[in-house]
């Protein structure tokens, strides 16, 4: 049992659509983090948030955006979708707070852009 | 220069055998290494981290971590077919959770 949710599980969506993606955790989980997952690649991170700030980014464009809330949990927000935006979307926790704690993914959210 | 690096694969090992996933980094100062799996169309599973020079075991699964040398490997002993997966090596970047990915080791573990 992870205690981190996501949903939906599959999408599809038309270019130029926007699209909201959500990761619910359970409490404890004050930092969240957010990777796009493309066929074939390893996990690119799109930023973090902490205490509902973002301190840190990828190399992501700016019609990346997300949300932390008060109760942990977090959306991430796609503007103008492109095609190449297809990918498996996760959203990453740490169990503990040490700079060495392990950071386990959530389930994700496969995007389909057509 | 990728910041990780690994070689794709497939490396294919008979059921029982050692299989040796290597992974080397650019960054010196580069402090926690994972270990994921991941299965076809699944998430990434963690299955080891590694912040000390040396070996860490953990049942079948071997880190090992070598500092000076930049790389990091996982051994994963009497291999099954069920260990058939994507292996994925990251290193911690600078940020709390900020990690830079390998593309990712193929391992075929065959009857």
């Amino acid at each position: 049992e992870t205690g981190v949710t996501q949903s939906p599980t599959h999408l599809i969506k038309t270019r130029g659509q926007q699209v909201t993606l959500r990761c619910s955790s359970q409490s404890g989980h004050n930092t969240v983090s957010w990777y796009q997952q493309a066929l074939g690649q390893g996990p690119q991170f799109i930023f973090q948030y902490y205490r509902e700030e973002e301190n840190g980014r990828g190399n992501f464009p700016p019609r990346f955006s997300g949300l932390q809330f008060p109760n942990y949990s977090s959306e991430l927000n796609v503007n103008a979708l492109e095609l190449d935006d297809s990918a498996l979307y996760l959203c990453v926790y740490t169990v503990g707070s040490s700079y060495n704690s392990p950071l386990h993914f959530g389930n994700g959210t496969r995007l389909t852009v057509t | 220069q990728k910041e990780v690096e690994q070689n794709s694969g497939p490396l294919s090992v008979p059921e029982g055998a050692i299989a040796s996933l290597n992974c080397t980094y650019s960054d010196r100062g580069s402090q926690s290494f994972f270990w994921y799996r991941q299965y076809s169309g699944k998430s990434p599973e963690l299955i080891m981290f590694i912040y000390s020079n040396g070996d860490k075991e953990d049942g079948r699964f071997t880190a090992q971590l070598n500092k000076a040398s930049q790389y990091v490997s996982l051994l994963i002993r009497d291999s099954q077919p069920s260990d058939s997966a994507t292996y994925l090596c990251a290193v911690r970047a600078g940020g709390f959770q900020k990690l830079v990915f390998g593309t990712g080791t193929r391992l075929l573990v065959s009857p």
